[in-house]
């Protein structure tokens, strides 16, 4: 069975410090990953997504950046942390189609102060 | 310009009774699927229901149904003899089939179920 692993699960960051979120997928080979961003009043904001190793497509322009260096590995990187980088932040992975649902990471909690 | 719109930021019902929540959606594609997922206070996100552009029928997956009206395209749904246990944030959500590989979601609605 598919399993997919987001960490870490809270994360305390001074602002303008670097950041990296990482997520995997077991169990599936060539999956679409995703990043989102859930801060409130705003719902899911999806931030990055990506069809394949290397492949990254971008959403919202922000200090924010995300990486693909392996098939089941996606990660979201910030050189210096914004105090509006806070927020909850999901990694989803789904399979090719428009029927295939998305399978959520448990999330990390980011706070920059 | 959004895609999906969810106009009910917070919404009460009472238990044993029925709610909808509302989503709308903006897209000239005439291939998509829409989904509803359900977020308790957890975190974690739960998939709920999936309905297609070209289904007839609305889809329906125990007490969830989706109240498909594609010439409004709205796509409610329907959560049928409330629980405690359903008080959660819903979330409305699209891939579009030319461009499938996104998947955006709405704002949400905070559903509180009252014993």
């Amino acid at each position: 069975s598919q399993t997919i692993h987001q960490w870490p699960a809270t994360l305390v960051q001074p602002v303008g410090s670097p950041l990296s979120l990482e997520c995997t997928v077991e169990g599936t080979s060539n999956p679409n990953l995703y990043w989102y961003r859930q801060a409130a009043g705003r719902g899911l904001q999806l931030l990055f997504y990506s069809v394949g190793i290397g492949q990254i497509s971008s959403e919202v322009p922000q200090n924010l950046s995300a990486s693909r260096p392996q098939d089941r590995q996606f990660i979201l990187s910030s050189k210096k942390l914004l105090l509006s980088d806070s927020g909850f932040y999901l990694c989803a992975w789904s399979e090719d189609g428009l029927n295939t649902e998305a399978f959520f990471g448990q999330g990390t909690r980011l706070t920059v102060v | 310009a959004q895609k999906i719109t969810q106009t009910q930021p917070g919404m009460f019902v009472q238990e044993k009774e029925a709610v909808t929540l509302d989503c709308t959606y903006d897209t000239s594609d005439p291939s998509y699927g829409l989904f509803w997922y359900k977020q308790p206070s957890s975190g974690e996100m739960i998939f709920l229901i999936y309905q297609g552009s070209y289904d007839q029928q609305n889809a329906t997956e125990g007490r969830y149904s989706l109240n498909f009206q594609k010439a409004r395209k709205s796509a409610n749904l329907v959560i049928s003899a409330s629980q405690l246990g359903d008080s959660a944030m819903y979330f409305c959500a699209m891939r579009e089939g030319a461009e499938r590989d996104k998947y955006i979601f709405g704002t949400g609605t905070r559903l509180k179920v009252l014993a």
